[in-house]
């Protein structure tokens, strides 16, 4: 089983829409949860992080952790032709490891 | 002013070739890391520098040795270059561990090496 699953892409959804993506762990001692960004031959880039059960809001973007299914998911929402990228889940135990899904692609049709 | 650099952004070689790629990070941070990202776009550590020591090492071949030589910077240097070895290589930095949380990692713009 990998560490990190990520739902299969690529995710094509309209402008203006709402992209979910979704992420599972198999470390139920995971503490730290992230969603990195990463354009098409571009470095990944932190979009949010979140660490306690329930929902983060952070502009159109919202972090929703439930550590019991082991669920981690990304909401884009009012969904942008720039918001078009691969993104990826990471998660961090208690030490310097961050272990990264594979990934999923997303396309905003304009 | 540039966070985390990394030269070349760019290599192209023989196989069996040595080369290395540096690292350079200006945030202060104590942790450095080198991932490689391969065509499937999957990112992996390698190793990771906790203010020049090493603390971690993934099964990485033998072929493959980071040199930290102060906490901002971390080298990557590797022997005998296989066609396998073809990939985006990432360096990247964090503060270090803070009683596990928040262990957000900035990314360098990536060396893509490319073996013939």
């Amino acid at each position: 089983q990998k560490e990190v699953e990520q739902n299969s892409g690529p995710l094509s959804v309209p402008e203006g829409a709402i992209a979910s993506l979704n992420c599972t762990y198999s470390d139920r001692g995971s503490q730290s949860f992230f969603w990195y960004r990463q354009y098409s031959g571009k470095s990944p880039e932190l979009i949010m992080f979140i660490y306690s059960n329930g929902d983060k809001e952070d502009g159109r973007f919202t972090a929703q952790l439930n550590k019991a299914s082991q669920y981690v998911s990304l909401l884009i929402r009012d969904s942008q032709p720039s918001d078009s990228a691969t993104y990826l889940c990471a998660v961090n135990r208690d030490d310097y490891k961050l272990s990264f899904g594979a990934g999923t692609t997303v396309t905003v049709r304009a | 002013d540039t966070a985390v650099s990394q030269t070349p952004k760019y290599l192209v070689t023989q196989m069996g070739n040595d080369k290395s790629i540096k690292c350079e990070q200006n945030l202060g941070h104590d942790t450095m890391y080198w991932y490689k990202q391969d065509s499937k776009k999957f990112l992996k550590i390698m190793f990771s520098y906790n203010n020049k020591e090493l603390i971690i090492n993934e099964t990485v071949p033998n072929r493959f040795s980071p040199k930290s030589p102060d906490k901002a910077h971390l080298n990557l240097h590797i022997n005998s270059l296989e066609l396998g070895d073809s990939a985006v290589y990432f360096c990247a930095s964090s503060p270090g561990l803070a009683g596990g949380y928040y262990n957000e990692q900035f990314f360098g713009p990536g060396t893509r090496l490319t073996v013939l």
